[in-house]
């Protein structure tokens, strides 16, 4: 089975430029996460989608974050204008909700370096 | 939302057992604990989910006191392979409310041969 697909792997770019990951979930999961996690710190949820909807968004800065998840199936993650700070792995996971429990599958990531 | 803690690092050696004990004082009554592991350059990934008493898999075994307010994971026989940051979550298990887990700075395991 395929696993959660992301791109790119890894990006440099200079405070104040734009940048834009993408998600490709396992195939069926309806529900897609993008995480956030800095070196040394647990990953912390950005957002979450349940099908092409939002779910929760709360720890999604959104004046330069935003995210979208179009027909349910790939989203993308764009954050502009870029900060310093926002050097870190950009996590997408997804799950399927049976009846025996709700599983996160995590990509890889992307890794984000701001100079 | 239940606050885990959980010790940061431990060390350990080929062979031996390790046990990683958390403390969630404040679970709630439908929530459920679930651990992952993390090696380095990639995404967390799921090892054991559990209620209460003994959750056992081919991976790891999950101990659940009476009264959860603490769990412990355990690994036997620990290889080179092993060494990771391991995560101790505490969350409702219900349909669409996984993705609120909150995860702690985790557990960073050394195995040295």
């Amino acid at each position: 089975e395929a696993g959660v697909a992301q791109s790119p792997r890894y990006k440099i770019i200079e405070k104040r430029q734009s940048v834009a990951f993408w998600c490709n979930p396992i195939s069926g999961h309806a529900t897609l996460y993008w995480y956030q996690q800095i070196l040394g710190q647990g990953p912390k949820l950005l957002i979450q989608f349940q099908n092409n909807g939002v779910v929760d968004d709360s720890q999604l800065p959104k004046d330069r974050f935003s995210a979208e998840r179009l027909k349910g199936v790939d989203s993308t993650l764009k954050i502009q204008p870029a900060k310093l700070e926002d050097s870190a792995v950009y996590l997408c996971a997804s799950s399927l909700w049976t009846v025996s429990g709700n599983t996160i599958y995590f990509g890889e990531g992307s890794w984000l370096t701001v100079v | 939302l239940a606050k885990t803690t959980q010790p940061i690092s431990m060390d350990s050696y080929e062979g031996q057992e390790v046990n990683i004990t958390c403390s969630h004082n404040n679970i709630a009554t439908n929530d459920y604990i679930t651990w992952y592991q993390q090696f380095p350059s990639q995404g967390p990934r799921f090892i054991i989910q559990g209620y209460k008493t003994k959750v056992t898999n081919e991976v790891a075994s999950l101990f659940i006191p009476a009264d959860r307010k603490s769990s412990t994971l355990s690994l036997p026989r620990v290889s080179l392979s092993d060494t990771a940051v391991y995560y101790c979550l505490v969350g409702e298990r219900s349909r669409g409310s996984q993705g609120n887990l909150i995860f702690g700075k985790g557990t960073k395991l050394s195995v040295k041969p």
